[in-house]
């Protein structure tokens, strides 16, 4: 069966240091998302990309990147991580655009902690 | 910009009592609405979907009629269960592109 899977699942670091969170689906979805998720805030988008070499800025972009070399990933790069970016963040993806109306698959979560 | 407001939890129920959460939108053109579940220590996942006005979505006794004149999406189950404890996500899927804008989710305990 597809589906989307995130790694690591549970992360500790410390200030400063560059962490990157895994994400692979095997949908062969063109769309791929970064999500984190507070208390109070809901979840709220980092960064997606509609295919192989486009990135996107999310409302919460700021020192975070990724890139997408191919389909099937997309990771997300904390450059320097923060106490703030103590969070857990999803994955989805999802089908072509184009008119349908396509659902967002989401991954199990990694639970960071920057201290 | 497109937004989406959905009522403040926690909401705790009884088993089989009847269940609402409210959800309201604001958007341009004509999104399609969605509810997500997201279980605990899991990733969220799709509840139930309506993509034009007066569409019903419905998944597992959960019911959500979208009303493009309140602009709601309010979500229904006639007798809740201690397995629908969870937080639920209202959410709405712009009309141009594939951004999907979740409102802050609402946590729901059933208790036996």
């Amino acid at each position: 069966d597809a589906e989307i899977t995130q790694s690591p699942r549970h992360k500790i670091t410390e200030t400063g240091r560059q962490v990157t969170l895994a994400c692979h689906q095997t949908w062969n979805h063109n769309n791929m998302f970064w999500y984190r998720q507070d208390l109070g805030h809901g979840l709220r988008l980092i960064h997606y990309s509609y295919g192989v070499q486009d990135t996107n800025k999310g409302e919460v972009s700021d020192g975070y990147s990724v890139s997408r070399s191919n389909t099937e990933d997309l990771p997300l790069t904390l450059e320097s991580a923060a106490s703030s970016q103590t969070s857990v963040y999803f994955c989805a993806s999802s089908g072509l655009a184009g008119g349908s109306q396509e659902t967002q698959y989401f991954g199990p979560g990694t639970r960071l902690l920057v201290l | 910009g497109n937004s989406v407001t959905q009522m403040e939890g926690p909401v705790t129920l009884s088993e089989e009592a009847f269940l609402t959460i409210n959800c309201t939108y604001t958007a341009t053109g004509y999104p399609s609405l969605f509810w997500y579940v997201q279980y605990p220590g899991e990733g969220l996942q799709l509840l139930l979907k309506a993509t034009k006005a007066d569409d019903k979505g419905s998944n597992k006794g959960f019911e959500a009629t979208y009303r493009k004149e309140t602009t709601s999406f309010h979500l229904e189950k006639g007798s809740v269960q201690v397995s629908d404890s969870a937080v639920y996500f209202c959410a709405l899927r712009e009309a141009a592109g594939d951004k999907i804008i979740f409102g802050k989710g609402t946590r729901l305990h059933i208790l036996p």
